[in-house]
């Protein structure tokens, strides 16, 4: 069954730093996802994407994050300047059309540790 | 902000038992309710999406209901088997942000042999 892969699965990066976490969505699907769970949390919507535009984004997607689709494949998150708060769980998803009957597919998941 | 509650936050169960957990969630401007299985150092694999008042959907032992006049859903699994043992989310989305899912903090079952 197809399925959603993320890289790395474990990036640890000093404060400051950027980063770029990779997603490879699900062939034939148009709308992609990202959403985080900090430890102990829940897990929470950063971002959609559809058609190279963003969708949808929430508050906590500010200046210092962005999305990009480089290629016919990959679907990145970048963060800037990384803070210490951004330690979290990064989930990239796909839905085929983003339609309400229809699930998003989820990633194994990116663990990020900010030092 | 939108609140997404689910309960119990942990269950313990037998082999065979049947075991239901709940997901309450906000009644208006309803668009769809997703439910996921979610195990250990997986990815969360979607089970059901909900979008019609009194929809039921069923795969194999695991069905769930949903109300979205009251703003609640049920999951059931009947004949819980270790396999089962997992953390089941439930996510909401609104009609202002339809693909937009707001998530529960997850009921964390373990199925005892």
């Amino acid at each position: 069954e197809p399925e959603v892969t993320q890289t790395p699965s474990h990036q640890v990066t000093q404060m400051g730093q950027e980063v770029i976490l990779r997603c490879v969505p699900i062939s034939n699907h148009l709308y992609f996802y990202w959403y985080r769970q900090i430890l102990g949390q829940k897990v929470e919507f950063l971002v959609s994407f559809y058609n190279n535009e963003i969708s949808e984004k929430s508050e906590i997607f500010d200046d210092q994050f962005s999305v990009e689709r480089p290629d016919g494949s990959n679907f990145t998150l970048k963060i800037r300047s990384t803070k210490l708060e951004d330690s979290a769980m990064y989930f990239c998803a796909s839905s085929e059309r983003g339609l309400s009957n229809q699930p998003q597919h989820f990633g194994d998941g990116t663990r990020l540790s900010i030092l | 902000i939108l609140n997404v509650e689910q309960s119990p936050q942990s269950l313990h169960v037998q082999e065979g038992d049947s075991t239901n957990f709940t997901c309450s969630f906000p009644s208006s401007n309803f668009y769809a309710l997703h439910w996921y299985r979610w195990e250990t150092a997986k990815s969360p694999e979607a089970l059901f999406v909900m979008t019609l008042n009194g929809d039921e959907k069923k795969k194999g032992r695991i069905s769930a209901t949903l109300n979205t006049k009251e703003g609640y859903s049920y999951l059931y699994i009947k004949g819980s088997q270790p396999e089962d043992s997992a953390t089941y989310l439930c996510a909401f989305s609104s009609d202002g942000s339809a693909r937009q899912l707001t998530f529960g903090s997850g009921t964390q079952l373990t199925v005892l042999p």
